[in-house]
């Protein structure tokens, strides 16, 4: 049973367009989420993070958005630029609930794709 | 080096042979994770040390798979008895403390592949 999903595999996106990148997750314990970036042949690398005390999380191009009551949360990278293509990894976890020691819940990923 | 160091990088062995897996975490970092990636699957947590203590050792595929950390620094993944399906990236994490607190610093990983 998965409880962190992200259902698109893939996406393709236009340089200087808005990427977009979701993750739903089923485990109404989770309060805190990250997303990973990665490149081939290299580890996931951190890229932002939000807790379940806010709703939006600001860093530079990369904003995340965590809708609680959906229990979905999306990346949103704009502008987009060539070097953003790579998979994202969505994960979640149990900060602030004292439960769940178990580091980190990783969604499949989505390979990002920005083109010329 | 001043990151999280993975050995061997690559490892192509026969069905039927044990492997071992290196992590060697950053230094002063207390959790170390071991996760793996397979084929078109995502990360698949198996086992994390809180020092040289495995409190969850419920990720491990099966009973072939064992891992120590000594001293609170270098980690050892033992794979029996190896399979093809246990072909994938083991990538190994380390961060400054337990639980899911927040940023895990990922080694480039060790890509398995089982003949």
């Amino acid at each position: 049973d998965q409880q962190v999903k992200q259902n698109s595999p893939s996406l393709s996106v236009q340089e200087g367009r808005i990427s977009i990148l979701n993750c739903d997750y089923t485990n109404s314990m989770f309060d805190y989420f990250l997303w990973y970036k990665k490149y081939p042949a290299e580890g996931p690398t951190f890229l932002i993070s939000i807790s379940s005390i806010k709703d939006k999380n600001e860093d530079g191009r990369f904003t995340v958005f965590l809708n609680k009551s959906a229990k979905h949360l999306s990346l949103h990278i704009v502008p987009s630029q060539p070097g953003d293509s790579a998979v994202y990894f969505c994960a979640a976890s149990y900060m602030y609930s004292g439960g769940g020691a178990d580091g980190l819940t990783f969604g499949k990923g989505t390979h990002l794709i920005i083109q010329p | 080096g001043a990151g999280v160091s993975q050995s061997p990088s690559n490892k192509v062995t026969e069905k039927g042979k044990d492997v071992e897996l290196r992590c060697d975490p950053i230094s002063g970092h207390t959790a170390l994770y071991w996760y793996r990636q397979s084929l078109g699957q995502g990360l698949e947590f198996l086992i994390y040390f809180q020092g040289n203590s495995a409190p969850d050792k419920s990720g491990l595929p099966s009973d072939r798979f064992s891992a120590e950390r000594t001293g609170g620094s270098v980690s050892t993944l033992t794979i029996q008895r190896t399979q093809q399906e246990d072909s994938a990236v083991y990538l190994c994490a380390s961060s400054l403390t337990q639980g899911g607190t927040g940023e895990l610093f990922f080694g480039e990983g060790s890509r398995l592949t089982v003949l």
